[in-house]
C-alpha cells in the first residue's frame, strides 16, 4: 500500500517561496501521476499540479507562473516549490497520486502552511 | 475549465436514510468523474472512481452513476461513520476541478 507524507515549514513570510517534499513508501515513483492539491482553511480543494517520473508536468494555469514541481527518483520523493506568495496562499497542501482512473488513488495526510509575516 | 456544480451544498440525513447527491459539469466529461469523502480533519479518500466503479475496500452503500454532465452518488442505508464532506471531481482533462462540495450531517 503506497503511503505518502508531506513534510516543510509551517509558515512562509509573504513574497517567499513555499516549499513542500512529499515522500513515498510502500510502492514505486513510475506508479502514478505525482499530484499536488490544496485546500484554504474551511474551503475546497483545488489543484495545482502533477508531474510524471519521465519529466513531464501539468500546472493549473491559474499557478502556472509560480509553480514548479520535481520529482528526486533516487530518494521516492517529489517536490512543490510555489513563489511569490501571499495571504491567499494559506491552506493544507496535499501530495497525492494519480492512478490509471484516473483517480487521486492515494493521499498524503496534508500539511498546512500559512503565509504571514 | 470545466465548472463542477454539486447540490446541495449541505443536508442532514438519518441512519439508515438513503441520500442522493448531484454533481453537474460545465460541458460533456464521459464518464470522467471521480467522487471523494473527506472527514474533518482528514484527507480525501476516494470513494468512486469512473462514475461507476468502486475501489476495493469502499463499502457496497456507496454507489455512482451518470454520464455526459449529470452524476449522482448515492448511500443506500446511511451509516453514523459517513459523516463527512463529499466532493465529486472531473478527469476529464486539465486542470483538474472538483466540485465546492456537499456537507453530510447525520440528524
Amino acid at each position: 500500500q503506497v503511503k505518502l507524507q508531506e513534510s516543510g515549514p509551517g509558515l512562509v513570510k509573504p513574497s517567499e517561496t513555499l516549499s513542500l517534499t512529499c515522500t513515498v513508501s510502500g510502492g514505486s515513483i513510475s506508479d502514478y501521476y505525482w499530484t499536488w492539491i490544496r485546500q484554504p482553511p474551511g474551503k475546497g480543494l483545488e489543484w495545482i499540479g502533477f508531474m510524471y517520473y519521465s519529466g513531464s508536468t501539468n500546472y493549473n494555469p491559474s499557478l502556472e507562473s509560480r509553480v514548479t514541481i520535481s520529482v528526486d527518483t533516487s530518494k521516492n520523493q517529489f517536490s512543490l516549490k510555489l513563489n511569490s506568495v501571499t495571504a491567499a496562499d494559506t491552506a493544507v497542501y496535499y501530495c497525492a497520486g494519480e492512478g490509471s482512473g484516473p483517480s487521486f488513488d492515494c493521499w498524503g495526510q496534508g500539511t498546512l502552511v500559512t503565509v504571514s509575516s | 475549465d470545466i465548472q463542477m456544480t454539486q447540490s446541495p451544498s449541505s443536508l442532514s440525513a438519518s441512519v439508515g436514510d438513503r441520500v442522493t447527491i448531484t454533481c453537474r459539469a460545465s460541458q460533456s466529461i464521459s464518464t470522467s468523474l471521480n467522487w471523494y469523502q473527506q472527514k474533518p480533519g482528514k484527507a480525501p479518500n476516494l470513494l468512486i472512481y469512473a462514475a461507476s466503479s468502486l475501489p476495493s475496500g469502499v463499502p457496497s452503500r456507496f454507489s455512482g452513476s451518470g454520464s455526459g454532465t449529470d452524476f449522482t452518488l448515492t448511500i443506500s442505508g446511511l451509516q453514523y461513520e459517513d459523516l463527512a464532506t463529499y466532493y465529486c471531481q472531473q478527469s476529464y482533462t486539465t486542470p483538474r476541478t472538483f466540485g465546492q462540495g456537499t456537507k453530510l450531517g447525520i440528524k
